[in-house]
């Protein structure tokens, strides 16, 4: 079971390129999220999509932009890269009447 | 807004000993689900344990138990017997309904 899979694993940027983080999940779940996890900070909601076509503000959406391209995917683009993206990003699925949300791996991002 | 806090960033406990781990949330909402995650150097997030705030009995699963006060919006978490595995870091999350707000977590260091 691949269940929720995140690329790259690591990645270094330059201030102000751009690049996509792709999630998928084959566990069929209608719910998908991007978090980034900072030091001392938690893990914070960048965006979520509910349903396939629908996606919404997190806490921390500034500078993001989010694909819920189909039920399976749901990518996280930064289209000017900077130093305060530095973080470890989280995708992450949970089916819509389910508990437990299942995380990805992550993906190191550094911004320099 | 709805928050969570850890107010202990980091925390040791001596093998086969008992610990707890305090957290507190902010709401509004009657009716939510409370996590505890544990996160190893591996960046795995791994459910710990869950708690439905409609019922009053404290979850169990194995060696880790809650103390839910719904009353004092107080969900600690209590690992008996603490083995050098459950050395990582450990989050609190909250979730009223689509989303799940993350706590700043707290570090959690096993003595041999």
């Amino acid at each position: 079971n691949a269940g929720v899979t995140q690329t790259p694993k690591f990645q270094v940027l330059k201030t102000g390129q751009s690049m996509t983080l792709q999630c998928a999940q084959d566990m069929n779940h209608n719910s998908m999220y991007w978090y980034r996890q900072d030091p001392g900070m938690g893990l914070r909601l960048i965006y979520y999509s509910a349903s396939e076509g629908t996606t919404d503000k997190g806490e921390v959406p500034n500078g993001y932009n989010v694909s819920r391209l189909n039920k399976r995917e749901f990518s996280l683009r930064l289209e000017s890269a900077a130093p305060s993206q530095t973080s470890v990003y989280f995708c992450a699925s949970k089916n819509t009447t389910g508990r437990k949300l299942f995380f990805g791996s992550g993906t190191q991002l550094s911004v320099l | 807004a709805q928050t969570v806090t850890q107010s202990q960033p980091e925390m040791s406990v001596q093998e086969a000993e008992t610990v707890t781990l305090s957290c507190t949330y902010d709401t509004s909402e009657s009716d939510y689900y409370l996590f505890w995650y544990k996160q190893p150097p591996s960046r795995q997030m791994i459910l710990v344990i869950r708690q439905e705030a409609y019922k009053q009995q404290n979850a169990t699963e194995n060696r880790f138990s809650v103390n839910f006060q719904k009353a004092a919006k107080s969900f600690s978490l209590k690992i008996s017997d603490s083995q050098l595995g459950d050395a990582a870091m450990y989050f609190c999350a909250y979730r009223p309904a689509r989303k799940l707000v993350f706590g700043q977590g707290t570090r959690l260091t096993i003595n041999p």
